[in-house]
């Protein structure tokens, strides 16, 4: 399999654009989740999948983001309007519930970078 | 309700030592426990996992983890450590048929020469 895939690998925009981030989660996997790393704040969680539902949202700073997951194999986080403050990595990351350990598998991430 | 702490957020190591990073965690629950790595600018690779097989868990590059349940830990060792292992280790609890993990707030190695 080839892991998780991030798209791009790295973005750099304006502040005020929108940004949408691209994930393909491992085939069979019924979990997905988007972290977000800083040197600030480390890594956080922002949103969880299961079967394509969201799970917990509470992670997500503000309403300028959103995910979806319209099937088992592709899932989006937009940020709309993007600030200088969201620069960060943004890791998506997959798991299987049949392993009963749900050990995550995580995709190389996307460098943010919002001038 | 589950947490993790590691004890130390940085730790440095002269290449060659042995390498020991500390993780605790607490769980209502028979816990699954993880080690990550990941190293600068890349993203985070499953290094080893406790499952409840076996409390001494070997992984990759040399890595072993020892879960000992009376004193909540799952302490990261490897015998003799090597330049390539500098990097940012990350303790993770989740609790079985959960979906959601709990990391830790991560560790980072320095090795010297």
């Amino acid at each position: 399999d080839a892991g998780v895939i991030q798209s791009p690998r790295h973005e750099v925009t304006e502040m005020g654009q929108e940004v949408t981030l691209r994930c393909k989660p491992i085939s069979g996997h019924d979990y997905l989740f988007w972290y977000r790393q800083t040197m600030m704040r480390g890594l956080e969680l922002l949103i969880y999948f299961n079967n394509n539902v969201p799970i917990d949202d509470s992670g997500m700073p503000e309403d300028r983001f959103s995910a979806k997951m319209p099937n088992a194999s592709f899932s989006t986080l937009k940020i709309q309007p993007s600030e200088p403050r969201d620069s960060a990595v943004y890791f998506c990351a997959s798991s299987f519930s049949g392993s009963h350990f749900y050990e995550q598998y995580f995709g190389p991430g996307t460098r943010l970078t919002v001038t | 309700a589950q947490s993790v702490t590691q004890l130390d957020s940085h730790v440095s190591v002269s290449e060659g030592t042995p390498v020991l990073l500390r993780c605790n965690y607490s769980s209502s629950y028979s816990p699954s426990l993880f080690w990550y790595v990941q190293h600068p600018n890349k993203g985070l690779q499953l290094l080893l996992k406790y499952t409840s097989a076996a409390t001494l868990v070997k992984g990759i590059n040399g890595f072993e983890a020892e879960f000992k349940k009376s004193e909540t830990s799952f302490h990261l060792t490897k015998p003799s450590a090597h330049m390539s292992d500098a990097a940012e280790y990350f303790c993770v609890v989740s609790v079985p048929n959960a979906g959601k993990s709990t990391f830790g707030d991560g560790t980072t190695l320095t090795v010297k020469p």
